[in-house]
């Protein structure tokens, strides 16, 4: 499977500051995905990082707010812009194979927390 | 709509005892099932999954998961529980063939106690 790389493991920010998370990928992948897990709560969808187009973005998240790069098959990052201290979570990056059958696969995730 | 029940928050387990973690899936389709769990401080590993086939899949670590399609459910066993196992236990489905992302249940945590 798939080794995914997340950077950074974890970061302290100010309110009203943005970070961007990058996720890199040991081989080229059809699929990558950005989850939030916020604190004692599942895996929710953010968008689906397409490569040479826009992300798509799911019920609930923007752009503006989350931005997100792709520009080949083995790099994305996720932007998290003007950040609350709602926005305290866990940022996991995923990637997946154009095989339905195939699971996804996780990186370590990015755990931030907002003063 | 795809959607995943996981209905305890929590399952404690004495060590060397079997142990099973709940899923029920809701699909139009077809179900991909699949198990993952997370370790503290670390991201989900994939432990095991049913496209087709077996009702009765075999995974990493020792774990099993049985698929019934009458009662729409894909429950997590282990015959003999370690401490080890003791983690974030997570179901997910996808239902369309194709590039969609797995849609994942709101998480089981697993206690193993000596």
């Amino acid at each position: 499977s798939a080794v995914i790389s997340q950077k950074p493991s974890r970061d302290i920010c100010q309110r009203g500051t943005s970070l961007t998370i990058q996720c890199q990928v040991d081989s080229q992948v059809t699929m990558m995905f950005w989850y939030r897990q916020q604190p004692g709560q599942s895996l929710t969808l953010i968008a689906t990082a397409n490569q040479g187009s826009e992300a798509t973005y799911e019920s609930g998240f923007v752009i503006d707010k989350f931005p997100i790069s792709r520009p080949n098959l083995t790099f994305s990052t996720l932007t998290v812009s003007n950040m609350s201290p709602e926005d305290s979570s866990i940022y996991l990056c995923s990637v997946g194979d154009a095989d339905s059958n195939q699971p996804q696969h996780f990186g370590d995730g990015t755990r931030l927390s907002i003063l | 709509a795809q959607s995943v029940a996981q209905p305890e928050d929590q399952v404690n387990v004495a060590e060397g005892n079997p142990l099973t973690v709940k899923c029920t899936y809701s699909v139009s389709g077809n179900p991909y099932l699949f198990w993952y769990v997370q370790y503290p401080n670390r991201g989900l590993q994939f432990l095991l999954k049913y496209i087709t086939g077996d009702n009765l899949v075999k995974g990493s670590y020792g774990f099993e998961a049985e698929f019934n399609k009458s009662q729409t459910s894909f429950h997590l066993k282990k015959p003999s529980a370690l401490v080890s196992d003791s983690a974030l236990y997570f179901c997910a489905v996808r239902d369309i063939p194709g590039n969609t992302p797995l849609v994942f249940g709101k998480g089981t945590r697993l206690s193993v106690i000596a």
